[in-house]
């Protein structure tokens, strides 16, 4: 069972226009819910991060929209730009001593010029 | 990039060839994690470390073992390489946050042929 699921697949988005990625969960008991950013041959880069006790986070052009009850969070990049070209992965943890995070499988954004 | 290096950054080896991977960390952080990333299945964790000859298994820790005798160093070792460990493997830290914070390493390609 994928404790969480990340859509589309896949993105196409005009320069200057809005991207959207959701993520699905399963386990209610998750309690950060982070966004990496992938450029090929690099490693995954922490992007956004949230808590459950808000319902967004904002981080400049980047933006973590939370929905507790349909266990669904969302990330929405303003103003898309060439260089957001990447792959994105939602996770998800439960705070504790050796708490792991479950990832997504991850989408790839392009952003045309 | 975390203060994280990983070495060697590619490596090319034939079925049934022991293979040891070193991931090496500078910030004293006592958190480390293994994962490999394929195509489809976006980051999956391998094994992890809470401390100094602490470790545990993740959810794909068959063919794997890990040890950890420094707190700076966190070596992942395949003991005898198969075509379906080819892939690309990333070393983590968590950071000192109270959340799962965790910052990723510049990855090692492995080809297993």
């Amino acid at each position: 069972q994928q404790q969480v699921k990340q859509s589309p697949q896949s993105l196409i988005v005009q320069k200057g226009g809005i991207s959207i990625i959701n993520c699905a969960y399963e386990n209610t008991a998750f309690d950060y819910f982070p966004w990496y950013q992938q450029f090929p041959g690099k490693g995954p880069a922490l992007l956004i991060a949230i808590r459950p006790d808000v319902s967004e986070k904002k981080e400049g052009r980047f933006t973590i929209s939370f929905n507790k009850s349909a266990k669904q969070f969302s990330l929405h990049i303003m103003d898309s730009q060439p260089g957001d070209s990447a792959t994105y992965f939602c996770a998800a943890s439960i705070t504790g001593a050796n708490s792991k995070l479950t990832f997504g499988k991850g989408i790839t954004l392009s952003v045309r010029p | 990039d975390a203060g994280i290096t990983q070495s060697p950054r590619h490596k090319v080896t034939e079925t049934g060839t022991p293979v040891t991977l070193r991931c090496h960390q500078t910030e004293n952080h006592r958190y480390m994690y293994w994962y490999r990333q394929d195509p489809g299945h976006g980051l999956r964790l391998i094994h992890y470390s809470y401390g100094v000859k602490d470790t545990d298994k993740g959810e794909v820790s068959d063919g794997y073992s890990v040890s950890r005798s420094k707190t700076e160093d966190f070596l992942l070792t395949l003991e005898s390489a198969t075509s379906s460990q080819t892939s690309v493997y990333f070393c983590a830290i968590r950071g000192q946050g109270s959340y799962n914070e965790q910052f990723f390493g510049p990855g090692t390609r492995l080809t297993v042929l």
